[in-house]
């Protein structure tokens, strides 16, 4: 059965430097999101991606966030200068359609470690 | 904006005994998600349901649109449904981006 993947699973990296989490959608897959969850907090929604371009985002997501798709099967998320805060497990999720419900597959996560 | 509620928080229980988690939305919606959270932290969605009750092996999930609620309940729990559930429903009502909005999860705890 397809399934969306994510790597890294784990990255530790040191506040202020960038990093690039990746994820492979499910490839007739339409929307693309990313979450994420603080350790012992709900999981939140950070933004979603439709037709190449960002179709909402949350408070969450400011100008240090940003989401491409370059090449048609990768979906990037970048955190230009990570902050403590921003330890957190990150997942990627897709979605087929464009209206209705449809449910929505998730990646395994990337745990990201800032310190 | 919906708010998403679960209880229990926790919840332990005795191999073989039979399980509730509960969850109510604020605002109406077409459609309701459970997932599971593995101690890994990987999540795996279990079902999205929009009326009455889906059923996939001991799992089962219910749904009142009218009073807000879903359950999820497991027949004959195994100590490897140990998992953290987690219920989540779409922001709005309004078609779209879909976002989901995540209730805090309920860590379910089977004992051999």
């Amino acid at each position: 059965e397809p399934e969306v993947t994510q790597t890294p699973s784990h990255q530790v990296t040191q506040m202020g430097q960038e990093v690039i989490l990746r994820c492979v959608p499910i490839s007739n897959h339409l929307y693309f999101y990313w979450y994420r969850q603080i350790l012992g907090q709900k999981v939140e929604f950070l933004v979603s991606f439709y037709n190449n371009e960002i179709s909402e985002k949350s408070e969450i997501f400011d100008d240090q966030f940003s989401v491409e798709r370059p090449d048609g099967s990768n979906f990037t998320l970048k955190i230009r200068s990570t902050k403590l805060e921003d330890s957190a497990m990150y997942f990627c999720a897709s979605r087929k359609r464009t209206s209705g419900q449809e449910t929505q597959y998730f990646g395994p996560g990337t745990r990201l470690l800032v310190l | 904006k919906n708010e998403v509620e679960q209880s229990p928080q926790n919840l332990t229980a005795q191999e073989g005994e039979f399980i509730t988690i509960n969850c109510s939305y604020s605002v109406g919606i077409s459609a309701l998600h459970w997932l599971q959270q593995h101690p890994g932290g990987g999540i795996v969605s279990l079902f999205m349901l929009s009326s009455g009750k889906k059923k996939h092996g001991r799992l089962i999930a219910t749904i009142n649109i009218q009073e807000k609620h879903s359950s999820l309940h497991i027949t004959a729990s195994h100590p490897r449904d140990s998992a953290v559930y987690i219920c989540a429903a779409p922001a709005t009502i309004i078609q779209g981006a879909q976002k989901l909005v995540f209730g805090q999860g309920t860590r379910l705890t089977i004992n051999p």
